[in-house]
């Protein structure tokens, strides 16, 4: 059965420093792997999706995941935090209940705090 | 493009009544499901639909009903509503033909039952 580990609910970086955030998967098959990022009182807006394609994905607003399956990590990550990038952000694998690939299983999140 | 619509925004129910969430899209999706949001256990899956008259359940669906009966349209209904479904209730869907395809979300229905 898959699942996705977040490390850290709640992670805080000045602006301008690199953004670090941190998702384990479990999964018996290959898995599809997304970021989504949430701003207060909004839904879920797509980061990126790894693919198969490329082991490393770029995403919007700067950042980008690199998918290693000997770790079974998907880490994302912002060379540069800007104050804009404040929300909440959820890992996220495919293929959850029923074994149906449109269903998602989500980590539990992690809110991301920069500082002036 | 309005993608996925979720009303009402905001609910207030009183403990053991009923209503009912409404998604709709238009992006001629196949896929449409529901998830509540609580703090602290990220999004979880209560129902999903892979088509029109075809209907699952997931992960936490005790207390909801859903139909399916258009391909636009995939109502969330709460039977008798407790304090425990107070939730922020999100509205998804993608296409099925594409393994690692992108779920589109709705903006949510905050839902506090009292």
């Amino acid at each position: 059965a898959q699942s996705v580990t977040q490390l850290g609910s709640h992670v805080s970086v000045s602006e301008g420093a690199l953004v670090l955030l941190r998702c384990n998967y479990s999964s018996s098959v290959p898995p599809y792997l997304f970021w989504y990022v949430q701003y207060p009182n909004q839904g879920l807006q797509l980061l990126l999706k790894y693919t198969s394609a490329a082991t490393l994905v770029k995403g919007i607003n700067g950042f980008e995941a690199e998918f290693k399956k000997s770790e079974t990590s998907f880490h994302l990550t912002k060379p540069s935090a800007h104050m804009s990038d404040a929300a909440e952000y959820f890992c996220a694998v495919s293929g959850g209940h029923g074994g149906s690939q449109g269903n998602l299983i989500f980590g539990k999140g992690t809110k991301l705090s920069v500082k002036p | 493009n309005a993608g996925v619509t979720q009303t009402p925004k905001f609910q207030v129910l009183k403990t053991g009544q009923s209503m009912t969430l409404q998604c709709a899209q238009d992006m001629n999706h196949e896929y449409m499901s529901w998830y509540r949001q609580d703090p602290g256990m990220g999004l979880r899956l209560i129902h999903y639909s892979v088509g029109a008259g075809i209907t699952d359940q997931g992960e936490v669906p005790n207390g909801y009903n859903v139909s399916r009966s258009t391909t636009e349209d995939f109502p969330l209904r709460l039977l008798s509503a407790a304090p425990s479904q107070t939730s922020v209730y999100f509205c998804a869907s993608s296409k099925p033909s594409r393994r690692n395809t992108e779920a589109f979300f709705g903006q949510g229905t905050r839902l506090t039952v009292v």
